[in-house]
């Protein structure tokens, strides 16, 4: 069975300040890795996602994230946030090579201060 | 445009009475789900189906129902069992063919008990 933490339930930071908000997993085979952004009363949208090759993936509008794994470990960081980044952020994983349905971390929500 | 679509965005129901959440895929995925969301309890799995007229239950299943008479739909049924069902309900679709890459997410129906 597969799971993911996010650690941090609530992330404020200071505009143009950077951010990492952080994911951890837990999976006896190997897995893929996404991330996803809410907007306030919207679905989720995917911001990117790890499949293979590099490990660091990046998103158009500036979020990357590295796949780390020995850590275990799927990290997303922006170098320079904006208010409009403000929204929840989700972390997930879906094992490889299965018929197996996605695992949602609890999600964290970016407070962008002024 | 390809999409997954849920309808009504927002739903009224009197205590007592049952209510059908709908939601439509034009993806061709053969796996959907239905999650709830309350505040500060990220997404919760409800059912989900991996091929038509199979379903299974998810974490907090009792009090809901779900049907999968075809692939393109996954209607979410709260019936008056379910005792505190003001909720932001989310439907989802993937292809979990060798590992899903990607889930796809509706707009979500906000259902508020009066």
């Amino acid at each position: 069975a597969q799971s993911v933490t996010q650690l941090d339930s609530q992330v404020p930071v200071f505009e143009e300040a950077p951010v990492e908000l952080r994911c951890n997993y837990s999976s006896s085979v190997s897995v893929y890795l996404f991330w996803y952004v809410q907007y306030p009363n919207q679905g989720l949208q995917l911001l990117l996602k790890y499949l293979s090759g590099s490990t660091l993936v990046e998103s158009i509008n500036g979020f990357e994230a590295e796949f780390n794994k020995s850590q275990t470990s799927f990290h997303l960081r922006k170098p320079s946030v904006h208010i409009s980044d403000t929204a929840e952020y989700f972390c997930a994983v879906s094992p490889m090579n299965r018929d197996d349905k996605i695992i949602f971390g609890k999600g964290t929500r970016l407070h962008i201060l002024p | 445009d390809g999409g997954i679509t849920q309808s009504p965005k927002y739903l009224f129901r009197k205590e007592g009475q049952n209510v059908t959440l709908s939601c439509e895929q034009n993806l061709n995925h053969d796996a959907m789900y239905w999650y709830r969301q309350d505040p500060g309890q990220g997404l919760r799995l409800i059912y989900y189906s991996q091929i038509v007229n199979d379903f299974q239950k998810g974490d907090i299943a009792e009090g809901y129902s779900v049907s999968r008479e075809k692939k393109e739909s996954f209607p979410l049924t709260v019936t008056s069992a379910q005792k505190n069902p003001t909720a932001f309900y989310l439907c989802a679709s993937s292809m979990p063919d060798r590992g899903n890459t990607e889930a796809f997410f509706g707009q979500g129906t906000r259902l508020t008990v009066v």
